[in-house]
């Protein structure tokens, strides 16, 4: 069976602080990772995805992910956070078909 | 173009009613995902089709959760006598392909409550 954990379930932070976000996942074979986020008011969207390739994957909005398969991680990292980066970021795995979600973390920005 | 439509958005049921919950999906998708939200939750795999077959139903919770996609599109989740515990959102997601050849393209969802 596959997991995910994520780590902070609640982060604040000011405007223009960098931002790590730990995800892990537990599953024994090839897993494609992804991180969505969702904004207030809105439905979850993909942020960014690996399939394959470069470990290190950049999405929308200047973030990227860097998959560590020694470690089964996939954080999610951002240099300079905004305050619309405020929302509720999930880490999903999909390892055959299923797609596992983590439990999510909010992210506070404070102006 | 359009995404992912769920309806209602907002559902309310007494305890012991039967509730359907609707989603269309994009056009052509192929794949189609049911997951449960609870408060504070991520969302929880309930089921998945590839067009009409359901490849996996290992989520549904209980005997009482059904769902179809008769012709490989528009999709129902049905919950028979509904219980407090099925108060959540419940999210459809779509995908062009298979889930390991494209992401998911997510609904607004409907919340259900029951009272």
């Amino acid at each position: 069976a596959q997991s995910v954990s994520q780590h902070n379930h609640h982060v604040i932070l000011s405007e223009a602080a960098s931002l790590e976000l730990g995800c892990n996942y537990s599953y024994g074979g090839t897993v494609n990772l992804f991180w969505y986020v969702q904004y207030p008011g809105q439905h979850l969207q993909l942020l960014l995805k690996y399939f394959s390739g470069d470990p290190l994957v950049k999405g929308i909005k200047g973030f990227e992910a860097e998959f560590i398969k020694s470690k089964f991680s996939f954080n999610l990292r951002k240099p300079s956070v905004q305050w619309s980066d405020t929302a509720e970021y999930f880490c999903a795995v999909n390892g055959y078909q299923k797609v596992t979600f983590g439990i999510g973390t909010k992210l506070q920005v404070i102006p | 173009g359009a995404g992912v439509s769920q309806s209602p958005r907002y559902k309310v049921a007494k305890r012991g009613q039967d509730v359907a919950l609707r989603c269309d999906p994009i056009s052509g998708h192929v794949s189609l995902f049911w997951y449960q939200q609870a408060l504070g939750q991520g969302p929880e795999f309930l089921t998945y089709f590839q067009n009409e077959a359901q490849l996996d139903k290992s989520g549904l919770p209980s005997d009482r959760f059904f769902a179809e996609r008769p012709e490989g599109s528009v999709s129902t989740l049905k919950i028979q006598r509904t219980q407090q515990e099925d108060s959540a959102v419940y999210l459809c997601a779509s995908s062009a392909q298979g889930p390991n050849n494209s992401p998911l393209h997510f609904g607004n969802g409907t919340r259900l409550t029951v009272t």
